[in-house]
């Protein structure tokens, strides 16, 4: 079955920098790469998605990138706030799955002020 | 739009006893899952269905669990008899096509 692996597993940035998380997935039938972020006492929401047709995708101050060859995916997030911190998921499913995802362990992410 | 709503939010109880937790999908939504969250095991899907059916429950860790799904906006976790390494978050989401949205948890205690 899938397997994603996730990494780092926690990362602390300044304020203003960037933060990069990187996952990679083992079954190459995967087509469906989303990103969830965590907050303390809460569930994770959903922030932003791609899918296998697609190599890149950008909302704002978040992007994804996938390389299907590598079988690899990360998120980046680009001029680094204290409300980024966070655990971050990333997670992979395929066609035919109905839903079923397959998260990674999750990235702590701390942002000082 | 209310969101995943799932009850209690908190919910602690004795070793032995019986647990149901609660959730409510988002509208029109088509497809339910129930995940478990621990600091060891992270996010572990234990059982989903599709139009109320259940598809996989290969997750589900014991016959002490079950989980059902009467109608397209109710479904149960039952715990019975609940053990204290059944302590974690418990986290129901739903889906129309492949984005999940998730409720805000139920927190278990067992003790």
């Amino acid at each position: 079955g899938e397997n994603v692996e996730q990494h780092p597993s926690t990362l602390s940035v300044q304020e203003g920098d960037s933060a990069v998380i990187k996952c990679t997935y083992s079954d190459s039938a995967s087509n469906y790469f989303p990103w969830y972020k965590q907050e303390l006492g809460k569930g994770p929401q959903l922030i932003i998605d791609i899918r296998s047709n697609v190599g890149e995708k950008k909302d704002q101050r978040i992007a994804v990138t996938l390389n299907k060859t590598a079988k690899h995916f990360s998120l980046h997030i680009t001029e680094t706030q204290p409300e980024d911190s966070a655990v971050y998921f990333c997670a992979a499913s395929m066609t035919g799955s109905q839903g079923n995802l397959i998260f990674g362990k999750g990235t702590k992410l701390s942002v000082k002020p | 739009d209310a969101g995943v709503i799932q009850s209690p939010r908190h919910e602690v109880t004795e070793m032995g006893q019986e647990v149901t937790l609660r959730c409510k999908p988002i509208s029109g939504h088509n497809s339910l899952f129930w995940y478990r969250q621990t600091m060891m095991r992270g996010l572990e899907l234990l059982i989903y269905f599709n139009n109320n059916v259940p598809i996989d429950d290969s997750g589900m860790p014991e016959d002490r669990f079950s989980a059902k799904m009467p109608n397209a906006s109710f479904s149960t976790l039952k715990i019975q008899p609940s053990e204290p390494r059944d302590s974690a978050v418990y986290f129901c989401a739903s889906s129309l096509e492949r984005e999940q949205y998730f409720g805000p948890g139920t927190r278990l205690t067992v003790t």
